[in-house]
């Protein structure tokens, strides 16, 4: 089946330094890619929606200079998270889907990456 | 415009009772419906999903759904409830397949001896 590596797993950073999360499918190609973010406790906040070649779209009161966001291929997502500071702590997770497929694929999700910026 | 509501934040069962956890959808265009479930710090697992056809979803671990259009939901059952089964639940929506994902708040599904 449709598998989506997320990586790091969990990461601690300084406050003010940058960190890169990425997000790779690994047996299909994934033209759309979705990042979003879960505080404690909370559902699942779309940040971006990325499309392989594009400039991502971002959702309202998300910070694009903040949140870097690259889909160079069809495989791999980046999300940077520049000049993080604690409020920037959280769990943020990538999701996949396939162009004309997503209902079959059902938009298959990264295992998160556990952020903590101290 | 797209939305879930998920009914009830926490839902206790004993274990082998019936687990029923509530979902309600809008959608301006016949929606995409969708059950993921998730254990602390991980990503989320589709347990299954309606696109088109038949209404009744099937899906792992026992899990099923009904779609139902004129109600507007669509509803996460399994007969049996198990240890294993305790997690949170998301209901979500969309409205075609690589279109964005909408979730609901989440049910917490606590399963006791």
């Amino acid at each position: 089946g449709a598998v989506v590596s997320q990586h790091p797993s969990w990461v601690i950073c300084k406050s003010g330094t940058s960190v890169k999360i990425e997000c790779r499918s690994l047996d299909f190609q994934a033209t759309t890619m979705f990042w979003y973010r879960q505080f404690p406790k909370q559902s699942l906040m779309l940040m971006a929606t990325s499309n392989e070649g594009s400039k991502a779209t971002y959702e309202q009161g998300v910070e694009k200079d903040k949140f870097l966001i690259n889909h160079a291929s069809l495989t791999l997502s980046t999300l940077t998270v520049t000049s993080a500071h604690p409020e920037d702590s959280s769990f943020y997770i990538c999701s996949a889907s396939s162009s004309g497929t997503g209902g079959a694929y059902g938009y298959t999700f990264g295992s998160g990456t556990r952020l903590t910026v101290v | 415009a797209q939305s879930v509501t998920q009914l009830g934040s926490h839902v206790s069962v004993s274990e082998g009772a019936l687990v029923l956890l509530r979902c309600n959808y809008s959608s301006s265009v016949p929606p995409y419906l969708f059950w993921y479930v998730q254990y602390p710090n991980q990503g989320l697992q589709l347990l299954l999903k309606y696109t088109t056809g038949a209404t009744l979803v099937k899906g792992i671990n026992g899990f099923e759904a009904e779609f139902k259009k004129s109600e507007t939901s669509f509803h996460l059952t399994k007969p049996s409830a198990h240890m294993s089964d305790a997690a949170e639940y998301f209901c979500a929506v969309s409205t075609g397949g690589g279109n964005k994902l909408t979730f609901g708040t989440g049910t917490q599904l606590k399963v006791e001896l």
